[in-house]
């Protein structure tokens, strides 16, 4: 079975200072599909970048980039330039290929913003 | 368009209360999933249903029923629940490969936060 593992259950940042969040993860897959949520005190979960794992390149989404190491099974998300939106639970999140979809999801970190 | 709806927002029952949850998507998905969240934890997958057959039930108690009428509605509907079935419940979308299975990225709704007295 995979795990996803957030060694880091809170962090805070400074308004427009950069951030980096980890997670690893455990599989016996090689090809599969990595995500990070974001999920504000709104509630809804807010997909924020996606990496296939066959793929080599870094997946970037404007101010979020990842650092994905699959030999280390390490995928982190850098958050450059913080903003007060950004404040929010972000879950790390594994998806394998099979026909029965799903995801495991880390067990969280709360980012906090400081203006 | 990636949105997904649920209602209501916020829902307050009894135990002896029957009521349900909609969740509803535009964006032709064939795949829908529920999930049950508590505070400060990552959602708990309970059923999930691909071009309309209930492929995956978490071993989910017989008091949540889902229901998918047709490809663009989910319905949950709620028997007999207890206190400890209070959480946010929270509706999701992908869209399948050929072959029924399903794409890479879930698409979610704002969730319904639901207490039980």
């Amino acid at each position: 079975a995979q795990t996803v593992t957030q060694s880091q259950p809170e962090m805070s940042v400074q308004e427009a200072e950069t951030v980096t969040l980890s997670c690893t993860y455990d599989t016996s897959e090689s090809d599969y599909y990595l995500f990070w949520y974001k999920q504000p005190p709104s509630r809804q979960m807010i997909l924020v970048i996606r990496q296939e794992a066959y793929k080599q390149q870094n997946a970037t989404e404007n101010r979020f980039s990842v650092n994905f190491q699959k030999a280390a099974k390490s995928f982190s998300l850098k958050i450059s330039d913080s903003q007060l939106g950004d404040a929010a639970m972000y879950f790390c999140a594994y998806s394998n290929l099979g026909s029965a979809r799903q995801l495991t999801f880390g067990s969280g970190t709360q980012l906090t913003v400081l203006p | 368009d990636t949105e997904v709806t649920q209602t209501p927002k916020h829902l307050v029952m009894g135990m002896t209360n029957k009521k349900s949850l909609k969740c509803e998507q535009h964006m032709g998905h064939r795949a829908m999933y529920w999930y049950k969240q508590k505070a400060k934890k990552p959602p708990e997958l309970m059923f999930v249903y691909s071009y309309e057959k209930l492929s995956i039930n978490e071993s989910v108690p017989s008091r949540f029923s889902p229901e998918c009428p047709n490809s663009s509605l989910l319905n949950l509907h709620l028997h007999a629940l207890q206190p400890e079935d209070s959480a946010l419940y929270l509706c999701a979308s992908s869209q399948p490969l050929a072959g029924g299975t399903s794409t890479d990225t879930q698409y979610f709704g704002p969730g319904t936060r639901l207490t039980v007295l």
